[in-house]
């Protein structure tokens, strides 16, 4: 079975400071890899996702993550976050055996960006 | 964009009653709707994948007599929670996969349900 650790839990930065998320996974064969926002009060959105091909997947919102194989990590980047991207961040993954099509979620990160 | 609504958005209910969340697709169609629960401060746990037509699937430590679960329509899945007991409290999202398919194992996630049970 597949496992998604995100490391930080709170992360607190300042406007206009570079974000690096860690997500690391566990399943040995092909994945397809996902992150998702939960804003404040809403409901969770996808924010990049990566099946196949360019490992730098491009996002909304100026986001964009990268896939290592050989680290089973998919780290979420923006080079400068706004106070709007305050929210839970939360990394996913499936397995690409098609295992009922079921995301296995991280645990999550708290992201506080201050004015 | 796909859009997932659940309904009610918030429900309290006694120790014992029984509560039904709805979780409808709203433009487009769905085989497969997914079930989770989120504990405060805490990820998205998946109770349950539920098929148009047959059987949920119900991950290892969910009791299905407990979640019971109806996927009737193409756009409509419940969850029932049977007897509700307060440590059944809990935000619960459904999320739905398009049944075309054409973003592959890309979920739609619905807004989620509070249930408060006294």
């Amino acid at each position: 079975a597949q496992s998604v650790s995100q490391h930080n839990h709170h992360v607190i930065l300042s406007e206009a400071a570079s974000l690096e998320l860690g997500c690391n996974y566990s399943y040995g064969g092909t994945v397809n890899l996902f992150w998702y926002v939960q804003y404040p009060g809403q409901h969770l959105q996808l924010l990049l996702k990566y099946f196949s091909g360019d490992p730098l997947v491009k996002g909304i919102k100026g986001f964009e993550a990268e896939f290592i194989k050989s680290k089973f990590s998919f780290n979420l980047r923006k080079p400068s976050v706004q106070w709007s991207d305050t929210a839970e961040y939360f990394c996913a993954v499936n397995a690409g055996n098609n295992a009922g099509n079921m995301l296995t979620f991280g645990g999550g990160t708290r992201l506080m960006v201050k004015p | 964009g796909a859009v997932v609504s659940q309904h009610p958005s918030r429900v309290i209910c006694k120790s014992g009653t029984s509560v039904k969340i709805e979780c409808r697709s709203l433009d487009f169609q769905a085989t497969t709707m997914f079930w989770y629960r989120q504990f405060p401060k805490k990820s998205l746990m998946l109770m349950a994948t539920s098929n148009e037509g047959s059987k949920a699937t119900y991950e290892q430590g969910v009791e299905k007599d407990k979640f019971l679960i109806n996927h009737a329509s193409l756009t409509l899945s419940t969850l029932t929670v049977t007897s509700a007991h307060p440590e059944d409290s809990s935000f619960y999202i459904c999320s739905a996969r398009d049944i075309w398919g054409h973003e592959y194992n890309e979920q739609f996630f619905g807004p989620g349900t509070r249930l408060t049970v006294l």
